[in-house]
């Protein structure tokens, strides 16, 4: 049961040009959601996070949008740099008995063409 | 303020044999995640706990695999005669004891690169 799915496995984007990628949850009880970035052999590291609360958050380059209706949520990235190419993963969070359980998806593979 | 740390980055070990992976949070930080990464997949959630306490074991495997994070040391997750299945990456996380929203980011360690021959 795949509660939270990145259905494009890789995205090519020209440098400069807008990367989006796009996440879909399915369980109602996530309340918070995070993308994180990540090279070969290293470990995710945190881009930007949003709360359920909210419909976008901003920091830079990046903007994260949140549809609760449609249980979907996206990463923008503008202007896409060649620096920006990595496995990307989305993740949604609830708290249970104390704990903030995260669930990722499969993960997308952006590569920016010079 | 060094990040989460993981060591041995690289682990080789024969099937039968034990593997012991530790993790060390980030400075001020009391919880520790544990997540598995197989090839081509996402990280799945394993084992989350505070010191000397397990909160949610729901994600380990129910034999062989351990985890414990003690008052003084770091957290280790003990995989007690592998097979070749337990061939993956695992990622320790770390976040604070807050629980308010800025404080439900988790950060993740390199991961250390499990290898069953």
């Amino acid at each position: 049961d795949q509660q939270v799915k990145q259905n494009s496995p890789s995205l090519s984007v020209q440098e400069g040009r807008i990367s989006i990628l796009n996440c879909d949850y399915t369980n109602s009880m996530f309340d918070y959601f995070l993308w994180y970035k990540k090279y070969p052999a290293e470990g995710p590291t945190f881009l930007i996070s949003i709360s359920s609360i909210k419909d976008k958050n901003e920091d830079g380059r990046f903007t994260v949008f949140l549809n609760k209706s449609a249980k979907h949520l996206s990463l923008h990235i503008v202007p896409s740099q060649p620096g920006d190419s990595a496995v990307y993963f989305c993740a949604a969070s609830y708290s249970i008995q104390g704990a903030q359980k995260l669930v990722f998806g499969q993960g997308t593979r952006l590569t920016i063409n010079p | 303020n060094a990040g989460v740390m993981q060591n041995p980055r690289h682990l080789v070990r024969r099937r039968g044999q034990e593997a012991r992976l530790r993790c060390s949070p980030m400075k001020g930080h009391s919880h520790v995640y544990w997540y598995r990464q197989l090839p081509e997949e996402g990280l799945k959630f394993m084992v989350y706990l505070q010191k000397e306490n397990i909160i949610d074991e729901s994600g380990m495997p129910k034999e062989r695999f351990s985890a414990e994070f003690p008052k003084e040391g770091p957290s280790i997750l003990r995989i007690q005669q592998v097979v070749r299945g337990d061939s993956a990456a695992y990622f320790c996380a770390s976040s604070p004891l807050a629980n308010y929203d800025l404080h439900k980011t988790q950060y993740f360690g390199p991961g250390t690169r499990l290898t069953v021959l």
